[in-house]
């Protein structure tokens, strides 16, 4: 079974960091590109960025993240990274990871049950 | 960027019924448009890519079509596990990838 479990989301205090990860299964994770896309509460779905697959052939993020998000993977530990820094209010949201099939920015499939990020004081 | 707008952004609906959902893109984005639904508390799951073509696993009632700026997403015979909110995403201009603003479909 194709499955994608993400971890590390919690509370944090503006300007404080997070790491977040999503552990893939039932697929060669390296054939992928993978993304987050994040949900801020009663909210509609936002991308937060993009890494390739194998080489890490192109890395992209939205504007909102940009010079703060890193994203990163690890192909032989099939695990995907997003790596959050000067964390803001309205980065509060749930963050999920999703597999990238297809042309173009692809479609995204299957998604993670996503973990919950708190940003506040 | 390319904007995705979807109307309605609530419908309310009978168990039984056929609905039409319509995403209209900025500019032309070809077929490249994706359809998800959402369940409260639930992660999307793909319905629809590239336009018109089923994921696996769906049911035949749901249906997409359109090219360029619009595009349909069609439920036939609505079911009670149908009411959800659906959103269309586009992948034609990346970054960024850019998703409609959700249309909730609510039992009438």
């Amino acid at each position: 079974e194709v499955q994608l479990v993400e971890s590390g989301g919690g509370l944090v205090k503006p300007g404080g960091s997070l790491r977040l990860s999503c552990s893939a299964s039932g697929f060669t994770f390296s054939d992928y590109s993978m993304n987050w896309v994040r949900q801020a509460p009663g909210k509609g779905l936002e991308w937060v960025s993009s890494i390739g697959s194998r080489t890490s052939t192109y890395i992209y993020y939205a504007d909102s993240v940009k010079g703060r998000f890193t994203i990163s993977r690890d192909n032989a530990k099939n695990s995907l990274f997003l790596q959050m820094n000067s964390l803001r209010a309205e980065d509060t949201a749930v963050y999920y990871c999703a597999r990238g099939i297809g042309f173009g920015g692809g479609w995204f499939d299957p998604w993670g049950q996503g973990t919950q990020v708190t940003v506040s004081s | 960027d390319i904007q995705m707008t979807q109307s309605p952004s609530s419908l309310s609906a009978s168990v039984g019924d056929r609905v039409t959902i319509t995403c209209r893109a900025s500019q032309s984005i070809s077929s490249y448009l994706n359809w998800y639904q959402q369940k409260p508390g639930k992660a999307p799951k793909l319905l629809i890519y590239a336009a018109s073509s089923l994921q696996s696993g769906v049911p035949s009632r749901f249906s997409g079509g359109g090219s360029g700026t619009d595009f349909t997403l069609t439920i036939s015979n609505l079911q009670p596990e149908d009411f959800a909110t659906y959103y269309c995403q586009q992948s034609y201009s990346s970054p960024p990838i850019t998703f409609g603003q959700g249309t909730r479909l609510e039992i009438k």
